[in-house]
């Protein structure tokens, strides 16, 4: 079965500051896809970036990024220049590429930003 | 932009009682999923819906859960008869044809069962 750590139950960055959130992930399968999740106060799931396993090259939204390391399985997140609308719950998921639907999930990183 | 929507936001409801709960994913979307989240735990798969069927369900989903799309907008999850332990945050997500992998969720529907 596959499984997603997330080691750091707790995380601060000061603003305009760079947090790097990690994951680690378990599977023996070569395609599936991996995700950061946001989740503020007001519990709605934010899809904040995607990677595929196929891919190389670390995906980027804006400030976002991605340190994905296949061979060790993990997958950090990147915040640069944080900004107070970053605090919140991070989860990272991860899903195999064909046979399932279902995301699994870490149990999360919560981020405060300090001002 | 568009985003999957959820009704009730919030719900309480009795230990035996049925509690329907709704969602409205984004229009062009085939896939569906509901997910939970138990306070203080991580998010949970309940079920995928594909065509009208159920393509995917955990363990969680026993007996006692069903899910529905009644029209051509909706997609429900029945509990029929609840238990303290459903009390949990029940999320609607879906995702586009051929790009099932990547799905996007509505605000969730807080469940709180006494």
């Amino acid at each position: 079965a596959q499984t997603v750590t997330q080691s750091q139950p707790e995380m601060s960055v000061q603003e305009a500051e760079t947090v790097t959130l990690s994951c680690t992930y378990d599977t023996s399968e070569s395609d599936y896809y991996l995700f950061w999740y946001k989740q503020p106060p007001s519990r709605q799931m934010i899809l904040v970036i995607r990677q595929e396993a196929y891919k190389q090259q670390n995906a980027t939204e804006n400030r976002f990024s991605v340190n994905f390391q296949k061979a060790a399985k993990s997958f950090s997140l990147k915040i640069s220049d944080s900004q107070l609308g970053d605090a919140a719950m991070y989860f990272c998921a991860y899903k195999i590429g064909a046979g399932s639907y279902q995301l699994t999930f870490g149990k999360g990183t919560k981020l405060s930003v300090i001002p | 932009e568009p985003e999957v929507t959820q009704t009730p936001s919030h719900q309480v409801t009795q230990m035996g009682q049925e509690v329907i709960l709704r969602c409205v994913p984004i229009s062009n979307h085939l896939y569906f999923y509901w997910y939970r989240q138990i306070l203080g735990q991580k998010v949970e798969f309940l079920v995928s819906f594909y065509n009208n069927e159920i393509s995917e369900k955990s363990e969680i989903f026993d007996d006692q859960f069903s899910v529905e799309r009644p029209d051509g907008s909706n997609f429900t999850l029945k509990i029929r008869s609840t238990k303290l332990e459903d009390s949990a945050m029940y999320f609607c997500a879906s995702s586009e044809p051929y790009r099932s992998e990547t799905q996007y969720f509505g605000p969730g529907t807080r469940l709180l069962v006494l």
